[in-house]
């Protein structure tokens, strides 16, 4: 798996409360990004870092924020959590960020009750 | 942005014969079209990758083919085996500085090959 994990992998949690994903890569790679796959939807983006401190927001970023303050971690919070928001979160790495390849982590599977 | 489509959603074939999916894309600028599969319960893993300056890229029974003109790219799996069952995403990327790497991925293809 590239050297990601993703932690918790299994999480559920009542519709108001914050909730952190964490994404930690042993590859050293620059960029980091969190998808988050729903049935007949894909993968599609919530934010993206490319560099420690430097993030953006992807396509559906509305009740998400990220923080990277180290290369290795990449975190993922949901600051009042809905049941929109259940889902499964993947994160992935790339080595740059012109049209190299991207890994996945494992995923967490987020239920929001 | 960049919007992919892929179909068919899902596909059923017999062990030994070919599969086939296909996407197209939007964005003319897109340059690279990575595949993923995915099993059940784990993350999606990268089996093939062509750049638009290749029509046409082979990996034993895999194969991907691209048509700029038509803004089109296709996975072709040969022999296919039980172990191919799973769901097939297709993606693109523009290789743009501003870009970041973001993919855009097409909506799955749930694939079955039945014995």
């Amino acid at each position: 798996d590239a050297g990601i994990t993703q932690s918790p992998r299994h999480k559920v949690t009542e519709t108001g409360t914050p909730v952190t994903l964490r994404c930690h890569q042993t590859e050293n790679h620059r960029y980091m990004y969190w998808y988050r796959q729903d049935p007949g939807h894909g993968l599609r983006l919530i934010h993206y870092s490319y560099g420690v401190k430097d993030t953006d927001k992807g396509e559906v970023s509305d009740g998400y924020s990220v923080s990277r303050s180290k290369t290795e971690d990449f975190l993922l919070t949901l600051e009042s959590a809905t049941s929109s928001q259940t889902s499964v979160y993947f994160c992935a790495i790339s080595v740059n960020g012109q049209g190299a390849e991207a890994f996945f982590g494992q995923g967490t599977r987020l239920t929001v009750v | 942005g960049e919007n992919v489509e892929q179909h068919p959603s899902t596909l059923s074939v017999q062990e030994g014969d070919s599969a086939v999916i296909k996407c197209t894309y939007s964005d003319s600028a897109s340059n690279y079209f990575p595949w993923y599969k995915q099993e059940l319960g784990k993350g999606p893993q990268l089996i093939i990758d062509i750049r638009s300056n290749v029509g046409e890229k082979k990996d034993q029974r895999i194969a991907v083919t691209l048509n700029k003109t038509a803004k089109h790219f296709s996975l072709h799996i040969t022999e296919t085996q039980p172990e191919d069952s799973a769901v097939y995403f297709c993606a693109a990327s523009n290789g743009r500085a501003d870009s970041w790497g973001k993919l855009q991925f097409g909506a799955g293809t749930q694939v079955v090959v039945t014995p």
